[in-house]
C-alpha cells in the first residue's frame, strides 16, 4: 500500500519569493511520482512527475521537483512565482507495477501575494 | 487536444431525487474514475473502472453506484442524492497497465453539485 503526505496546507508567499511545496511518500514497491494543480473552479492538470532517470525533473510554468529516494520525498519548488500560481497542488503516487490506483496527497493551498 | 468531458459545470438538485453525472473521455483510455473533493478532505475515491461494464468499489461508495456500457463514458449515479453529497465530483481517466500508467491521469474540470 502507498500513502502521500503533503507537509503543509497552506503556504502563503508574496510575489517574486521562491517557495517550496514539501511532499513525502511511503510503499513498498516502486511507484511513479506526480505533482498535479488545480486553479479555482476546475479540475486538476498535470504539473510534472518522475518516472525514472535523473531525479531532478521540471514541468510546466516553470515548476520543478526533485525526487529523493532516501528520504522517500518529492518536493515541488519554483524560484520566483506569480500571483497566477495562486492554486492547489496535489502530490500523488501511483505503483509501478501490480495495481492501478493513484494515490494523492491531501493537497497544499499556494496562495501569492502581491 | 485530448479531453474528459463532464456534462455540467453547476448542478443543483433536490433530497431524494436521482441524480446523473456523465462523463466522457476521448482519449481511448482504459481506466476511469469517480472523485469527490471537500474542503480538508482531498480527494475521496468513489468508484472506478479498468474496463467496460467492469466497476470496483473505492473508498466511499455508500449512496452511489455507476455505469460503464461503453469505453468512453462512465457515469455517476446518486440513487437518492441528499445533502451530505454536496461536493465537488472529478471524473478522470488514465492508460491501463504498464508504463502507460506513468501518463497520469487526464481530469475533467469538475461538477458542482448542489443538494438542497
Amino acid at each position: 500500500a502507498q500513502s502521500v503526505t503533503q507537509l503543509d496546507s497552506q503556504v502563503p508567499v508574496f510575489e517574486e519569493a521562491p517557495v517550496e511545496l514539501r511532499c513525502n511518500y511511503s510503499s513498498s514497491v516502486s511507484v511513479y511520482l506526480f505533482w498535479y494543480v488545480q486553479y479555482p473552479n476546475q479540475g486538476l492538470q498535470l504539473l510534472l512527475k518522475y518516472l525514472s532517470g535523473s531525479t531532478l525533473v521540471k514541468g510546466i510554468n516553470g515548476f520543478e521537483a526533485e525526487f529523493n529516494k532516501s528520504q522517500t520525498s518529492f518536493h515541488l519548488r519554483k524560484p520566483s512565482v506569480h500571483i497566477s500560481d495562486t492554486a492547489e497542488y496535489f502530490c500523488a503516487v501511483s505503483p509501478v507495477t501490480g495495481g492501478f490506483k493513484t494515490i494523492f496527497g491531501a493537497g497544499t493551498r499556494l496562495f501569492v501575494k502581491a | 487536444d485530448v479531453k474528459v468531458t463532464q456534462s455540467s459545470r453547476y448542478l443543483v438538485k433536490r433530497t431524494g431525487e436521482k441524480v446523473f453525472l456523465e462523463c466522457v473521455q476521448d482519449m481511448d483510455h482504459e481506466n476511469m474514475f469517480w472523485y469527490r473533493q471537500d474542503p480538508g478532505l482531498g480527494l475521496r475515491l468513489i468508484y472506478f473502472s479498468y474496463d467496460v461494464k467492469m466497476k470496483e468499489k473505492g473508498d466511499i461508495p455508500e449512496g452511489y453506484s455507476v455505469s460503464r456500457e461503453k469505453k468512453e463514458r462512465f457515469s455517476l449515479i446518486l440513487e437518492s442524492a441528499s445533502t451530505n453529497q454536496t461536493s465537488m465530483y472529478l471524473c478522470a481517466s488514465s492508460q491501463g497497465t504498464g508504463r502507460g500508467r506513468g501518463y497520469g491521469y487526464t481530469f475533467g474540470s469538475g461538477t458542482r453539485l448542489t443538494v438542497v
